[in-house]
Parts: C-alpha cells; structure tokens; sequence
C-alpha cells in the first residue's frame, strides 16, 4: 500500500513563474491537507480538501495560492506568480475520514515533501 | 488560539543513553490530541508517538515514552538507549478535538545522536 506521493520532490523556478505540487493520498483516503514548512520552522497549515470540496483554507494566502481536489486525480496545490518567500517544503497528508469526530484521533500520514526553490 | 512551544533548538545525546525533548503548548481546549513527530533528513515526517489528553496514562512506543502533564500544559518525549539512527528534527504537534485540518506544530528540536 504506497504511502502519500508527491511529485515533484523538487521544483525550481524563477520568480512571476507558475509551480504546481501534486499529491496522490493514501489508497482510501480521501481528506487532504497541504503544510508548508519554512527552513528551520515546524509545518504550518494551509488548506483541508475532500473531493470537490475546500474544507479549510484558513492558512492560505490570500493571492496567488489556490487548491484543489478533483474527483479524479491527485489534488493539486498551484501558486502563481511565484517569490522568493515561496522558497519552502510543501508537506501534503491524507487521512480516511474526516478527523473531525476525533475518534481514534485518526492520524494524518504525510508525505515526503515538495521543495520549491524561486530564484 | 493554539500555539506550541519547543525551547531546545538543538540537543545531543551519546548513542545508548537516555534524552528528552520538552514541549509546552498553550489551548483553552479541554479534549486534544499532541503528537510527537520525527523529521530525519530524508525530510519525510513520520509519526513517534501520540496522546489523547483524555487518557492520564502517558504513551508508550518502545523506546519513546511521553511524559504528559495536562495541568501544566507539558508534553516531553523520552527517547531511552538512544540509536544513531534517531539522529532527527523532531516536532511536536497539538490537534484539536473537533480536528479542522490545522494542526498546530512547535518550532522542532534537532537532536543528534554521537556514536
């Protein structure tokens, strides 16, 4: 049972460039979490998708970020126009329910990562 | 709002002996869920060990224990006969009960194991 997937591991690209990160869940998953992590700083969060539907999005920046889940396919996190301070490891995670209900306290299993360099 | 306070930047431990990494975190929340998270340099986050606040029992995963304190609002993890391949950032992280997706994590603790 492969764990999350994410590709790129790596992107580079130069700044007003467009970087799209993509996350396959685990199988049977269907809640995805996107984290952003800062040298030298824990993950913070950006957004929570089911398919077709943004849960959360309380984390994202306002302009340029967007994401998205579709019902086929991995979900998707797109930033436009891309800056230096987009320099970062984007984490993706899955988990099979929405943690909500707190039962079990479902685990989010993350992916290895996607390191976005802007020069 | 949650934060989570990790005040060890770096720590080092001999291989085989024991260290332990502190954490505080700041929540009007009665029932959470922290979590303990390993970082090695592959980048890839694997989870070390949780605990639901409701449970006064610390958690237990082999080697890890945690010590927590839910009135003092503390969460330390014990890493016992410490391996060369413990060598990590190590993260710790609060999740509300009623979980939006933003789970709230520390700064990390870098902790290297000498042979």
């Amino acid at each position: 049972n492969a764990g999350v997937m994410q590709n790129p591991r790596h992107l580079v690209r130069r700044r007003g460039q467009e970087a799209r990160l993509r996350c396959s869940p685990m199988k049977g998953h269907s809640h995805v979490y996107w984290y952003r992590q800062l040298p030298e700083e824990g993950l913070k969060f950006m957004v929570y998708l089911q398919k077709e539907n943004i849960i959360d999005e309380s984390g994202m920046p306002k302009e340029r970020f967007s994401a998205e889940f579709p019902k086929e396919g991995p979900s998707i996190l797109r930033i436009q126009q891309v800056v230096r301070g987009d320099s970062a490891a984007y984490f993706c995670a899955s988990s099979p329910l929405s943690v909500e209900t707190g039962a079990g306290a479902n685990v989010l299993t993350f992916g290895a990562g996607s390191r976005l360099t802007v020069l | 709002a949650q934060t989570v306070t990790q005040s060890q930047p770096e720590m080092s431990v001999q291989e085989a002996e024991t260290v332990t990494l502190s954490c505080t975190y700041d929540t009007s929340e009665n029932n959470y869920y922290l979590f303990w998270y390993k970082q090695p340099p592959s980048r890839q986050m694997i989870l070390v060990i949780r605990q639901e606040a409701y449970k006064q029992q610390n958690a237990t995963e082999n080697r890890f224990s945690v010590n927590f304190q839910k009135a003092a609002k503390s969460f330390s993890l014990k890493i016992s006969d410490s391996q060369l391949g413990d060598t990590a950032m190590y993260f710790c992280a609060f999740m509300k009960h009623w979980f939006t997706g933003d789970m709230r994590f520390g700064a990390g603790t870098r902790l290297t194991v000498k042979p």
